[in-house]
């Protein structure tokens, strides 16, 4: 399958502070790719759909300001979490679509795990 | 109610057994089921996707779908320790990229 990468897998901040995260379609080019973070025990929840070249779109009660997502290539979207508190510690899961025309060819990253102090 | 509502166990069997996992949801319009597997710490993979009523199998795994009672499963036959992980069933609807999970079921082989 298609791979796509995230980086970094873990970071630890102190509170105040803004963290990158990166998603890189590696072997594919992804037109649009998507953020979710993940509580413990919890399911993935979906945070925006990025679309190469546009502004993100955000789901109800997803923060842009504090979120801030840039697709600036057709294999890299980016995610900055600005001004990190410790209600922001969670995992962060990015994925890519091969094909925007199908959920079958959709492959996540391997995830980042955020903790600010 | 959440659109899709997911046993998060811990369920426990031993090797060999037959697992079986299900999701039930709320929003007609959702027409492409899918179910993933997802390790420790890491991205969800791709297990089954089905879009029609009915069964699809691989290998030791079966996707059951039954739109009229809006309910899903996922059977693994011949459960292995490797199959060790969280199950994640997901939805979207016709045209939709979004998908909506399930809370996840924590899965444990025992040898």
């Amino acid at each position: 399958g298609a791979v796509v990468s995230q980086h970094p897998s873990r970071v630890i901040c102190k509170s105040g502070t803004s963290v990158k995260i990166e998603c890189r379609s590696l072997d594919f080019q992804a037109t649009t790719m998507f953020w979710y973070r993940q509580f413990p025990k919890q399911s993935l929840m979906l945070m925006a759909t990025s679309n190469e070249g546009s502004k993100a779109t955000y789901e109800q009660g997803v923060e842009k300001d504090k979120f801030l997502i840039n697709h600036a290539s057709l294999t890299l979207s980016t995610l900055t979490v600005t001004s990190a508190h410790p209600e922001d510690s969670s995992f962060y899961i990015c994925s890519a679509t091969l094909d925007s025309s199908t959920n079958e060819k959709l492959f996540f990253g391997s995830g980042t795990q955020l903790s600010v102090l | 109610q959440k659109e899709v509502e997911q046993d998060p166990g811990p369920l426990s069997v031993p090797e060999g057994a037959i697992v079986s996992l299900n999701c039930t949801y709320s929003n007609s319009a959702f027409q492409y089921f899918m179910w993933y597997r997802q390790y420790s710490r890491k991205g969800p993979e791709l297990l089954m996707y089905t879009y029609s009523s009915g069964n699809k199998e691989d290998g030791r795994f079966t996707a059951q779908v039954d739109k009229s009672s809006k309910y899903i499963s996922l059977f693994i036959r011949d459960s292995q320790p490797s199959d060790s992980a969280t199950y994640l069933c997901a939805m979207s609807a016709l045209g939709a990229q979004k998908l909506v999970f399930g809370q996840g079921t924590r899965l444990t082989i025992n040898p």
